[in-house]
């Protein structure tokens, strides 16, 4: 592994199901995020962790939750999927939680339908 | 005012031409200034960073103006290799996100 891995790449997923979307990174980054990105929109931050053991909330984080078990893995699940979180989703790190450069993963593209 | 704002563009130039993007920000106290580049369903990658001297890479330039809050970025002799969306990116001070990200400018380079 080098850099940032999402797993799945895309996924169709049927309204009301759950959904965890993985994260890994081999950087021994301390800083992880979750964002969404939407036409129009920009990236949208949902969920941040700036080191492990610690979450917290971004702009988006309705409907989302995270977990920060260890430095390398940031799992996003979505509990009961709704159409309104069809979106790429992008997991991101930095070696600091300030203002760092961020490196991000290839993205997932999710589909609720 | 957005914290971060951008022309969406398209800017559609030919091979061979400068062209430049703008971005304004709104928090005078931010200090960190980046510039992403993202290709079409693909992830961010940072371009440069931006310093307060003005910095240039090859035939990326960008330069910061703190009087009045803003970024750009100029590229020079354009390849059609450079057709991307630009993210103008800053630090923020309010929320829970370290960094803001502008919706980018989308740039199309036509032989």
């Amino acid at each position: 592994i080098a850099g940032i891995t999402q797993a799945p790449t895309s996924q169709i997923l049927a309204a009301g199901r759950r959904m965890t979307l993985r994260c890994t990174q081999d950087m021994r980054h301390n800083a992880m995020y979750w964002y969404r990105q939407d036409l129009g929109l920009g990236l949208r931050l949902i969920h941040y962790s700036n080191t492990a053991g610690t979450t917290g909330k971004g702009e988006v984080p309705d409907g989302y939750s995270v977990s920060r078990a260890n430095t390398d893995d940031f799992p996003l699940t979505l509990a009961s999927a709704v159409p309104s979180q069809t979106s790429v989703y992008f997991c991101a790190s930095s070696d600091s939680a300030g203002p760092d450069t961020q490196y991000f993963g290839p993205g997932t593209r999710l589909t609720v339908l | 005012r957005k914290e971060v704002e951008q022309d969406p563009g398209p800017f559609n130039v030919p091979e061979g031409a400068t062209v430049a993007f703008n971005c304004t920000y709104s928090n005078s106290a931010s200090q960190s200034f980046f510039w992403y580049r993202q290709d079409c369903r693909k992830e961010p990658k940072l371009l440069m960073s931006v310093y307060s001297s003005g910095n240039e890479d090859g035939r990326f330039t960008a330069q910061l103006n703190r009087a009045s809050q803003y970024i750009s970025l100029l590229i020079r002799d354009s390849k059609l290799s450079d057709s991307a969306t630009y993210l103008c990116v800053v630090n923020s001070y309010s929320g829970n996100t370290p960094l803001v990200f502008g919706k980018g400018t989308r740039l199309s380079v036509i032989a």
